[in-house]
């Protein structure tokens, strides 16, 4: 099946820097998502992009489909970022699969 | 406007006795979903249904029954709970589009933690 790995698997950040996050995967996707888990367990949509690019705020998302991959852009970071960011991908033969996530702390 | 709601939000049972967690979801999607959680093994797929009355396996379904008799409504039973079933679980929905692929864009629940003791 579908290898969907992240990285990095953990990151800390000061305040106010800036990260990217990346997701690598190993054969064709029809649907690319990206998800921010808080500290208190509640799992947020933050991009659906198969390809191209979106923004939201000082998020950012680039999905390059045709090398397997997406990268997550956070910029001027604060405290409340800090969670697990998932990657999700749906190959064309089967069901939505996730990457094992970054984990960020972001301090003050 | 609650969107998808879980509940209980957190469970404590015994071995052997039976669970049913609750989904809600008030967007009128037409496909639901459950998932659950475990350290090292991230989120895994248990059952899905793609509208009333139809529903599918996904990776992990041993253990669990689901059912969906109203589109809005998304059961989970676990029969005879082990403890291997002590996990968080997450239900999720979405409406798929001609071009979203299978599962569309996807909006969780705020999980339900179940102890199985």
């Amino acid at each position: 099946g579908i290898q969907v790995e992240q990285s990095p698997p953990d990151l800390i950040l000061q305040e106010g820097a800036n990260s990217t996050l990346r997701c690598n995967f190993s054969d064709s996707v029809n649907n690319l998502q990206w998800f921010h888990q808080n500290p208190w367990g509640q799992l947020i949509n933050l991009f659906y992009i198969p390809s191209g690019t979106k923004q939201n705020g000082r998020l950012s998302a680039t999905t390059v489909a045709t090398e397997r991959y997406s990268l997550l852009y956070i910029s001027s970071s604060q405290t409340t970022d800090s969670g697990v960011y998932f990657c999700a991908v749906e190959p064309y033969t089967d069901k939505l699969i996730f990457g094992t996530g970054t984990r960020l702390q972001v301090f003050p | 406007d609650a969107g998808i709601t879980q509940s209980p939000r957190y469970k404590i049972t015994e071995t052997g006795r039976q669970v049913t967690l609750m989904c809600h979801q008030t967007w009128s999607h037409s496909y639901m979903f459950w998932y659950r959680q475990d350290l090292g093994h991230g989120l895994r797929l248990i059952y899905y249904s793609a509208a009333a009355d139809i529903t599918d396996k996904g990776e992990v379904p041993d253990g669990y029954v689901v059912s969906r008799s109203k589109t809005e409504n998304f059961p989970l039973t676990l029969e005879s709970a082990t403890r291997s079933q002590t996990s968080v679980y997450f239900c999720a929905s979405s409406e798929p589009t001609r071009t979203s692929g299978y599962t569309g864009e996807l909006f969780f629940g705020e999980g339900s933690r179940l102890t199985v003791l």
